[in-house]
């Protein structure tokens, strides 16, 4: 089972500001990574796929990038919204699995 | 509009057998595989199952091969997921998601709002 590591665990930030979140796979998953939204008492949502690939209605402050088993999430400039926990999920194997999370709060 | 409604969360006792449903609109649900998603209160995301767009591929983590049973009706458009054997570590929100491939890969599109089990005596 490939094991997905983030950090940190809890990232606190003012509006305006970049967050910088990290994603680590236990072995190679070569770009199958996605990262999703999830805002408390809500469904999450897809931001990312394949590591760099916004999904639709996404917004263009949102990036992502890696390969192998490192990969970052970048919100380039915080909007009140975005204070939210965070998943990355690999498909590069069975099962699927989803990192711990990182939530984004408002310092 | 792509939705997705689950039903068929409950109070069950260790052991219970329970028969989540997820009713599929707005997209051809034949065409796109489909998983069920479960979150513990306060917890993270655990993939819980998941199924080809012609149903003919089925796939579970070890901690519920053999309890759960994912299978769907593409003439009704819905999904369902029958738990058997149910244990207290169980007890979650389960969320339908729909896939963007039939089953090349698997990611999490769309989700529904999810349904509740609980399984305590």
């Amino acid at each position: 089972e490939i094991v997905l590591t983030q950090s940190p665990a809890t990232l606190s930030l003012s509006p305006g500001e970049r967050a910088t979140l990290s994603c680590r796979a236990s072995q190679s998953i070569n770009n199958y990574l996605a990262w999703y939204q999830q805002k408390p008492g809500q469904a999450p949502r897809l931001l990312i796929y394949d590591a760099s690939n916004r999904a639709t209605d996404i917004p263009a402050r949102f990036s992502g990038s890696g390969s192998g088993t490192d990969f970052t999430l970048t919100i380039s400039s915080l909007e009140p919204e975005d204070f939210a926990v965070y998943y990355c999920q690999q498909r590069g194997n069975w099962p699927l699995t989803f990192g711990g999370g990182t939530k984004v709060e408002i310092k | 509009e792509v939705q997705l409604l689950e039903s068929g969360g409950d109070l069950v006792q260790p052991g219970g057998s329970l028969r989540l449903s997820c009713a599929a609109s707005g997209f051809t649900f034949s065409n796109f595989a489909m998983t069920w998603v479960r979150q513990a209160p306060g917890k993270g995301l655990e993939w819980v199952s998941a199924i080809s767009g012609n149903g003919r591929s089925t796939y579970y983590p070890d901690s519920v091969k053999g309890r759960f049973t994912i299978s769907r009706d593409n003439s009704k458009n819905t999904l369902s997921l029958q738990m058997n054997s149910l244990r207290a570590e169980d007890t979650a929100i389960y969320f339908c998601t729909k896939v963007p491939t039939g089953g090349t890969y698997y990611y999490m599109d769309v989700w529904g709002r999810g349904t509740t089990v609980t399984v305590s005596s």
